[in-house]
Order: C-alpha cells, then sequence, then structure tokens
C-alpha cells in the first residue's frame, strides 16, 4: 500500500490566490482528516468525514476554507481566498477504526 | 473537553543519555494514547500505543504505560541516539478512530554526539 498521498508536497501562492490541496486515504480506510501544524498552535483538527460525510468542520478556521470528500478515494481542502496567516502544513490522515495513517502533507506558503 | 499536556522543550540529551518526555491528558471516558515522531520535513509516524489502563506501548526501544490514575503517559528511552533526534507528540484518541486524535504541542528533541 503507498500510504495516504497528499499533493502537491509543497505550494507558494499568492494571497488572494484560491489553494486546492489534495489527499488520496488508504483504501479500505472509512475515516479521513485534515490537520493543520503551525509553530504557534501545533496540530489542530479542521474537519473529518466517515464514510465520506462531513461528520465535525468546527475547526475550520473560516468560510474561506472548504473540504468535500466526492468519494472515497479522494478529498480536497480549498482556501478562496488564501491569506499569509493561511501559512502551514497540512496533513491528512485516514483511519479505519484502529489506527491513523498520516501523509506527508503539503507545505503551504501564502506570499 | 480533551486535552493532552506535554512539555514543550527543546529537550537537548547527550547520545546514550536516558530520555523522559511527560505527557498528561485529560479526556472522558477511556482514550487510547499515543506517541508520534515527526522527522524533519516528514509527516508523523505512529511510534508507539496504549489501549487501556496499565498496557505498556513500545517500539525502537522507546515505551510508554498507560496510567489512569495519574493521567498520564510518559515517553522514556534508555539510551538515545543521534538519529532520535525529531519532534515527538503525545495524543489521545477517545472516539474508537471515528473522531479524531487530540494533540500535544510537540515536543523537539536534539540528542548531541
Amino acid at each position: 500500500d503507498a500510504g495516504v498521498i497528499q499533493s502537491p508536497r509543497h505550494e507558494v501562492t499568492e494571497m488572494g490566490q484560491e489553494v486546492t490541496l489534495r489527499c488520496k486515504p488508504i483504501s479500505g480506510h472509512n475515516s479521513l482528516f485534515w490537520y493543520r501544524q503551525t509553530m504557534m498552535r501545533g496540530l489542530e483538527l479542521l474537519i473529518y468525514f466517515n464514510n465520506n460525510v462531513p461528520i465535525d468542520d468546527s475547526g475550520m478556521p473560516e468560510d474561506r476554507f472548504s473540504a468535500k470528500m466526492p468519494n472515497a478515494s479522494f478529498s480536497t481542502l480549498k482556501i478562496q481566498p488564501s491569506e499569509p496567516r493561511d501559512s502551514a502544513v497540512y496533513f491528512c490522515a485516514s483511519s479505519w477504526g484502529k489506527g491513523y495513517t498520516f501523509g506527508s502533507g503539503t507545505r503551504l506558503t501564502v506570499v | 473537553g480533551n486535552s493532552v499536556t506535554q512539555m514543550e522543550g527543546p529537550v537537548t540529551l547527550s547520545e546514550e543519555a536516558f530520555l523522559t518526555i511527560n505527557c498528561t491528558y485529560t479526556a472522558t471516558g477511556y482514550p487510547s494514547l499515543f506517541w508520534y515522531v515527526q522527522y524533519p520535513g516528514e509527516g508523523l509516524q505512529l511510534l508507539l500505543k496504549a489501549t487501556k489502563a496499565d498496557d505498556k506501548g513500545s517500539n525502537k526501544g522507546f515505551e510508554a504505560t498507560y496510567r489512569k490514575e495519574t493521567t498520564s503517559f510518559h515517553l522514556e528511552k534508555g539510551s538515545v541516539q543521534v538519529s532520535d533526534s525529531a519532534v515527538y507528540f503525545c495524543a489521545l484518541d477517545s472516539g474508537g478512530g471515528a473522531d479524531g486524535l487530540t494533540f500535544g504541542k510537540g515536543t523537539h528533541l536534539i540528542i548531541q554526539p
């Protein structure tokens, strides 16, 4: 198994632009999670899905953030418009009830 | 709500020294407890876990015991190596893998030769 796959690994964008981060969970995992990591706030859970359905998005910082999971093998996290304070590493993780597997993350820099 | 508190560091030790990184938690019910490790520029890797009181998780010479009476899950290693330099995160899961992990802030460990 290739693990949880995130793309891109690095993204540099200008303030105001739309950014889309992508995640492919491990096949057979029925839960998917998006986390954000910053020096100041550590690892924050943004949103999670069970069986492709969003369960809790209370961690999404603002309406500029949105996430979708159109099928069991793909999820996106979109920021529109992006701001410099969105600069962080964004991790996707998937789970099947026995443990969590994390992707390598997307390092987002908004200039 | 759930929370995890751990020493933030950085913690600097010499090679072959004994390591302890403290972790305490607050949670409802009976959570599972985890230690994750993050090497520079990489994602989080599961280091060890324990799912019930008095369980001991162990891996690569690291150990941690689930202490319900003190709500703690301290990470220990008898003799650290330079290659152990990384950031270590304590985490808990109270939802059986369905509603995410709650993480501590992470402890940056630096091992000097």
